[in-house]
């Protein structure tokens, strides 16, 4: 069965950091290109960050650039999103997702976890 | 940054209505574009890329249609599994989401 699932999330100070962890399973992880979204409460997803399948090119949305950094570690199926300078707008569930080789829409999501940020 | 801009934000039907829920791009994105459904508490899932192709196991009274800048989602028979919140995005230029439409029980 394909899978992603999330991990890392909890309750953090404004300006703190949080390290996201997303697990993948039943697919060759290694050569999917994968996203973070987010969601806050009551909101529309958000597009946060991407990565390819090496892990050599990465972007980012406007809104985290600077404070987040995606990685991969594709020995371990894992991604990774580092959170710094967290702020109370990144209260959100994350997610992350695959993106379909060549097409680039996202295919297949985890379930998320959640970050809250206090001020 | 292409802008996705969806409508209604909400909209009330009935079981066995057909359902219209509209997306707009800024700018010409061809056809790449998708639909999720997404239930609360739930991740979104995805129902149709490239405008108009159906997702493995997708029912069939859920349809896309659209090139360009404007888009259309589907639902020619609304079943009780369908309400939820509906949004489009578009991966012609990295990633964007329309704000979403509610679909509830009128």
């Amino acid at each position: 069965e394909v899978k992603l699932v999330e991990s890392g999330g909890g309750l953090e100070q404004a300006g703190g950091s949080l390290r996201l962890s997303c697990a993948a399973s039943g697919f060759a992880f290694s050569s999917y290109e994968i996203n973070w979204v987010r969601q806050a409460p009551g909101k529309g997803l958000e597009w946060l960050s991407y990565i390819s399948g090496g892990g050599e090119t990465t972007y980012y949305a406007d809104s985290v650039k600077g404070r987040f950094t995606i990685s991969r570690d594709n020995a371990k199926n894992s991604l990774y999103l580092q959170m710094n300078s967290l702020r109370v707008e990144d209260t959100s569930v994350y997610y992350c997702a695959r993106v379909e080789t060549g097409l680039h829409y996202m295919g297949v999501w985890g379930k998320g976890t959640t970050v809250i940020v206090s001020s | 940054d292409i802008q996705m801009t969806q409508s209604p934000p909400t909209l009330s039907a009935s079981v066995g209505d057909r359902v219209t829920i509209t997306c707009r791009a800024s700018e010409s994105i061809n056809r790449r574009l998708a639909w999720y459904q997404q239930k609360p508490g739930k991740a979104p899932k995805l129902l149709i890329y490239a405008a108009s192709s159906l997702e493995s196991g997708v029912p069939s009274r859920f349809s896309g249609s659209g090139s360009g800048t404007e888009f259309t989602l589907i639902i020619s028979s609304l079943q009780p599994d369908d309400f939820a919140t509906y949004h489009c995005q578009q991966y012609n230029n990295l990633w964007t989401f329309g704000q979403g439409t509610k679909v509830e029980i009128k």
